[in-house]
């Protein structure tokens, strides 16, 4: 049974900080990889995905990663701005017809 | 990228009522959406995986009568509460998956609280 981790569970930082969010999982043989934004009583806003051939992934300020023979992905957010203030979630899918295995997020605070 | 909409996003009812939520996928279809619960501070539970023309799939410790699940078309899918009890307020989330690339996309949340 796939298990998703991710830590640290909670995390504080100045404005202007680079910051690394990480995501492990015990099964390595996923079809794909999700990073999510979620906001308090929101729903969740796919951020980037990562097919599992892939290495990483970039959109603007967030590079994910992902290293599939650890069981390893980092979500690393550049120039940490309040607006980035969320619970950012990291979650595998196994095959193409399963749902996804979430970890249970990374509470992020970036005060300005 | 592709949008799921889910309705209503907040619905306060009495106890012993049923209440539908509706799930759509926008601009794509989907065969497959996925049913989710959040509680506070935790992470998603997934409920069920809601097949359109067919019955859906529960998780184990979900109660199919309870939580009744319809997937008439290719854009919708619905979750009813039936007789519901203040126990079943929570946060409720779908999902559907575009079929090209695998990625899910969820919808905006629909929070129930049971009086």
């Amino acid at each position: 049974k796939q298990e998703v981790t991710q830590i640290p569970a909670a995390l504080s930082v100045p404005e202007g900080e680079n910051l690394v969010l990480n995501c492990s999982f015990t099964d390595s043989a996923i079809y794909n990889l999700q990073w999510f934004r979620q906001d308090p009583g929101k729903g969740l806003t796919s951020l980037l995905l990562i097919q599992s051939s892939q290495r990483e992934q970039t959109s603007g300020r967030l590079n994910a990663s992902l290293d599939k023979s650890s069981g390893r992905s980092t979500l690393y957010i550049a120039a940490s701005q309040p607006g980035d203030s969320a619970t950012y979630l990291c979650a595998v899918r196994n095959s193409g017809y399963s749902t996804l295995t979430f970890g249970k997020g990374t509470m992020l605070l970036v005060s300005p | 990228g592709a949008v799921v909409s889910q309705h209503p996003s907040r619905v306060i009812c009495k106890s012993g009522t049923s209440v539908k939520i509706e799930c759509r996928s926008l601009d794509f279809q989907a065969t497959t959406m996925f049913w989710y619960r959040q509680f506070p501070k935790q992470s998603l539970m997934l409920m069920a995986t809601s097949n359109e023309g067919s019955k859906a799939t529960y998780e184990q410790g979900v109660e199919k009568d309870k939580f009744l699940i319809n997937h008439a078309s290719l854009t919708l899918s619905t979750l009813t509460v039936t007789s519901a009890h203040p126990e079943d307020s929570s946060f409720y989330i779908c999902s559907a998956g575009q079929a090209n690339t695998g990625e899910l996309f969820f919808g905006e949340g629909s929070r129930l609280t049971v009086l």
